[in-house]
């Protein structure tokens, strides 16, 4: 989605902590949603915030909303190996979500 | 354990063929999608459908058409396939008649046109 920007790539030490950011367009989203998709698999949800919250905090995913400048951010507490993945956000419109390029997300030893 | 499954995980088709790509889900949504996810582009929109018979057009239907006959099934066809339609073909449902809602997603179908 043009509309929903990340950055490619992130590569992170295991134990360290990981941030994935995102900036969208429509203001009018009601929810954003973060997925992730794990090799040979469909996206699955992984979290989402409900635009009137500034943040969301659920196991060790913490996600940050800055509504003013349209800033979205993932933080993965303690990454591991099984978190390597790509994450997706994705913006609410009409039925259907606009989701951004992707964070292929590589987990180091 | 919800579900929505693809008919292949990979298929082979030669330029110029109509293929079939075909999406069932068992949680009774109203919503379904198709998208094609390719490398640094993420996920586009081809088509999309909020109920039976009806359908949508999404970010790129050009050279891409669906058919849902049936609540739980939406079919995605290509006319006449191409190279350039050589992509991994996503599935997702939703429930709800208003808003995206959370999609589920099937595992892919990974299209290469020869």
């Amino acid at each position: 989605g043009e509309d929903v920007e990340q950055s490619l790539f992130l590569s992170v030490r295991e134990g360290d902590s990981s941030v994935i950011n995102c900036t969208y367009t429509d203001s009018s989203s009601t929810y954003l949603y973060w997925y992730k998709q794990e090799p040979g698999a469909g996206l699955q949800l992984l979290t989402y915030i409900f635009s009137n919250m500034d943040m969301k905090q659920d196991q060790r995913l913490t996600v940050l909303l800055n509504k003013k400048d349209k800033h979205l951010s993932l933080r993965i507490a303690d990454t591991q190996t099984g978190d390597s993945a790509i994450y997706f956000c994705a913006e609410t419109g009409d039925y259907k979500l606009s989701f951004g390029a992707g964070t292929t997300v590589t987990v180091r030893a | 354990d919800v579900k929505v499954t693809q008919s292949s995980r990979y298929l082979v088709k030669r330029t110029g063929e109509k293929v079939f790509l075909e999406c069932v889900q068992d949680m009774d949504h109203e919503n379904m999608f198709w998208y094609r996810q390719d490398p640094g582009l993420g996920l586009r929109l081809i088509y999309f459908s909020y109920d039976v018979k009806m359908k949508e057009k999404g970010d790129i239907p050009e050279g891409y058409s669906v058919s849902r006959e049936k609540k739980e099934r939406f079919s995605l066809i290509l006319e006449s396939a191409s190279t350039n339609q050589t992509s991994m073909y996503l599935c997702a449902s939703s429930h709800g008649t208003s808003g995206a809602g959370e999609q589920f997603f099937g595992p892919g179908t990974r299209l290469t046109v020869l």
